[in-house]
């Protein structure tokens, strides 16, 4: 199947700082990609849709000024957790869609001192 | 919007038993179906699909099942190992400009006892 990379697999950083994740498709192009949240033991929950060339779909009750995407290239979309709280502290996943399914980055785990 | 809804949340079985994970979709218009399975802190691997225009899918020990009239689909794991321990999801989705959105169901604690 088609690969999806992200980076870093994980991150500590101390509250009120920045963190970006990068999402990779890196052999096929990718012109939407998603990001999803889970906390333990629980379901991955859809935070936007990162649309190539134009802004990004935020889902409901997700604050778009918090969590800042980018789609710069087909391969290649990024989340910027911005200024960010313990509360932010979860496993961030990306996956980007073919014609027949989405495949998924490996994750990221925040954790937020 | 699409609501996906999955049960049971956990499920224990023993080793070679069957196992059977259901789930249930609202909009009519989705028409494909794939199923994950996710071990602790990796990402979640598609191990089996369906879309609405086939009744029954089936690869070595896991098959799914689609009745589309009463929108529910099912996960089947035969014999079942010590390896088939993870958390399974189910999704639902239609298709899109630009790549399918998929609706996640809130998942099955699969624990297959040796």
């Amino acid at each position: 199947g088609a690969v999806v990379s992200q980076h870093p697999s994980r991150v500590i950083c101390k509250s009120g700082t920045s963190v970006k994740i990068e999402c990779r498709s890196l052999d096929f192009q990718a012109t939407t990609m998603f990001w999803y949240r889970q906390f333990p033991k629980q379901s991955l929950m859809l935070m936007a849709t990162s649309n190539e060339g134009s802004k990004a779909t935020y889902e409901q009750g997700v604050e778009k000024d918090k969590f800042l995407i980018n789609h710069a290239s087909l391969t290649l979309s990024t989340l910027t957790v911005t200024s960010a709280h313990p509360e932010d502290s979860s496993f961030y996943i990306c996956s980007a869609p073919t014609e027949a399914t989405q495949y998924f980055g490996p994750g990221t785990r925040l954790l937020v001192l | 919007g699409e609501n996906v809804e999955q049960h049971p949340s956990t499920l224990s079985v023993q080793e070679g038993d069957s196992a059977v994970i259901k789930c249930t979709y609202s909009d009519s218009a989705s028409n494909y179906f794939p199923w994950y399975k996710q071990e602790l802190g990796k990402r979640p691997q598609l191990i089996i699909d369906i879309r609405s225009n086939v009744g029954e899918k089936k690869d070595q020990r896991i098959a799914v099942t689609l009745n589309k009239t009463a929108k529910h689909f099912s996960l089947h794991i035969t014999e079942t190992q010590p390896e088939d321990s993870a958390v399974y999801f189910c999704a639902a989705s239609r298709r899109r400009q630009g790549g399918n959105q998929f609706y996640f169901g809130t998942g099955t604690s699969l624990t297959v006892i040796p």
